[in-house]
């Protein structure tokens, strides 16, 4: 099972900030938060992941709360492109099974004009 | 160009034959993984593979086998056991699964449909 909670679906304006929620209440000392994100009959892309601190790249940015229970994902300014389901992840860094990516729903994000 | 290719897009069989679905990646990878993704769901791990002429299963094997007789390829077999094969099937590849911050890059999926 996910280990992580998301809205089913969200709306955002072209243009705006889309931020993201993800509840991963459980999660241990060893454990990262990945994002991807799968656009319509595509396979996942990649997007960002943090521990800790929170992280930026070119894509995204990633807030962690200080007690690591949750986090959000910003989309600086969303573009209808960014429509997709986003998927929050929380694994170990390690190999093994342990390593595994375990996706649940998933939020869909629907950016509009 | 880098990247994992799967063939073909859409696939269609009759129930109780066998189908083998291809994977390919030359982005140098040693892990690879197949995922099976049913309508408005996440994706579910069936098999993955740490390095060559090795791999495991994952939570959904019943009825599927995989081989890894090279590093590039990773094909996926559906067989007449699987009791509900119509699905979208996903491959993906990491650098390695053992430690790292290895990101996984999935390939562009089969639709794969029994009728």
């Amino acid at each position: 099972d996910a280990k992580t909670t998301q809205p089913p679906s969200m709306d955002c304006a072209e243009g705006r900030a889309a931020n993201l929620p993800c509840n991963h209440s459980t999660i241990s000392g060893n454990e990262y938060v990945y994002w991807y994100r799968q656009i319509h009959s595509q396979g996942p892309q990649y997007i960002i992941h943090g521990l800790k601190n929170n992280e930026t790249n070119e894509m995204a940015s990633l807030i962690i709360t200080e007690d690591r229970k949750s986090s959000t994902l910003i989309l600086p300014h969303a573009t209808l492109r960014d429509t997709a389901v986003y998927y929050c992840i929380v694994r170990v860094n390690y190999g093994g099974s342990q390593g595994n990516l375990i996706f649940g729903k998933g939020t869909k994000l629907s950016v509009k004009p | 160009d880098g990247g994992i290719t799967q063939s073909p897009k859409y696939l269609f069989r009759k129930e109780g034959q066998n189908v083998t679905l291809s994977c390919e990646q030359n982005l140098n990878h040693d892990a690879m993984y197949w995922y099976r993704q049913d309508p408005g769901q996440g994706l579910r791990l069936i098999y993955y593979s740490q390095i060559v002429n090795d791999f495991q299963k994952g939570d959904i094997a019943e009825g599927y086998s995989v081989s890894r007789e090279k590093k590039e390829s990773f094909p996926l077999t559906v067989t007449s056991a699987q009791k509900n094969p119509t699905a979208f099937y996903l491959c993906a590849s990491s650098i390695t699964s053992g430690g790292g911050l290895d990101e996984q890059f999935f390939g562009p999926g089969t639709r794969l449909t029994v009728l």
